[in-house]
């Protein structure tokens, strides 16, 4: 079985300051990583993903994670936040070849930016 | 339309009323999945389809629950007897066929009030 925690359930931040949201996972086999955002009223969209590879990956919006299997983590980092990033980010992981393509989310964390 | 679509977006029933979901996905898209956020959580899998066939319906949580795709393309989520637990927003996502990258497009989800 697998799992995910996000460590923090609320973020906020000053505009134009940097920012880290936390994951971590549990498997006890490989997995495909990613985080999903969740704009208001919207529905859930995909930021980036890790499958194989660089262990960094920059996904849309000036968004990058850095996958560490050591630590079991795959945190979400931008060097600088706009309003417009206020959002629930979700991470989320699958084991390749499993053959559901089930994704196991975490429970979001909520980004708030401030002006 | 470009994205999915899902239908009703607010839904308010009594318990012990059935109830029906409906998600149109992105034309083409053959998998396609239910998941179901509920208050504070991440989104948990339900069922998956690859087609007109459940995949996988590992997720749904008792008999009450049940989901059709006739024919590979509109799917139904069926809730009878429906419980105050029940209440949750009712995401459903599609990808194409071979996607064994976890890019799902959701929907912006029906939100279920069960009073």
């Amino acid at each position: 079985a697998q799992s995910v925690t996000q460590l923090d359930s609320q973020v906020p931040v000053f505009e134009e300051a940097p920012v880290e949201l936390r994951c971590n996972y549990s498997s006890s086999v490989s997995v495909y990583l990613f985080w999903y955002v969740q704009y208001p009223n919207q529905g859930l969209q995909l930021l980036l993903k890790y499958l194989s590879g660089s262990t960094l990956v920059k996904g849309i919006n000036g968004f990058e994670a850095e996958f560490n299997k050591s630590q079991t983590s795959f945190h979400l980092r931008k060097p600088s936040v706009h309003i417009s990033d206020t959002a629930e980010y979700f991470c989320a992981v699958r084991t390749p070849g499993a053959g559901s393509y089930q994704l196991t989310f975490g429970k979001g964390t909520k980004l708030s930016v401030i002006p | 339309g470009a994205g999915v679509s899902q239908t009703p977006s607010n839904k308010v029933t009594e318990k012990g009323k059935y109830v029906e979901l409906r998600c149109d996905p992105i034309s083409g898209h053959t998998a396609l999945y239910w998941y179901r956020q509920s208050l504070g959580q991440g989104p948990e899998f339900l069922i998956y389809f690859q087609g007109t066939g459940a995949a996988d319906d590992s997720g749904l949580p008792n008999d009450r629950f049940f989901a059709v795709r006739p024919e590979g393309s509109v799917s139904t989520l069926k809730i009878q007897r429906t419980e105050r637990g029940d209440s949750a927003v009712y995401l459903c996502a599609s990808s194409s066929t071979g996607a064994d990258t976890g890019e799902l497009f959701f929907g912006e989800g029906s939100r279920l009030t069960v009073l």
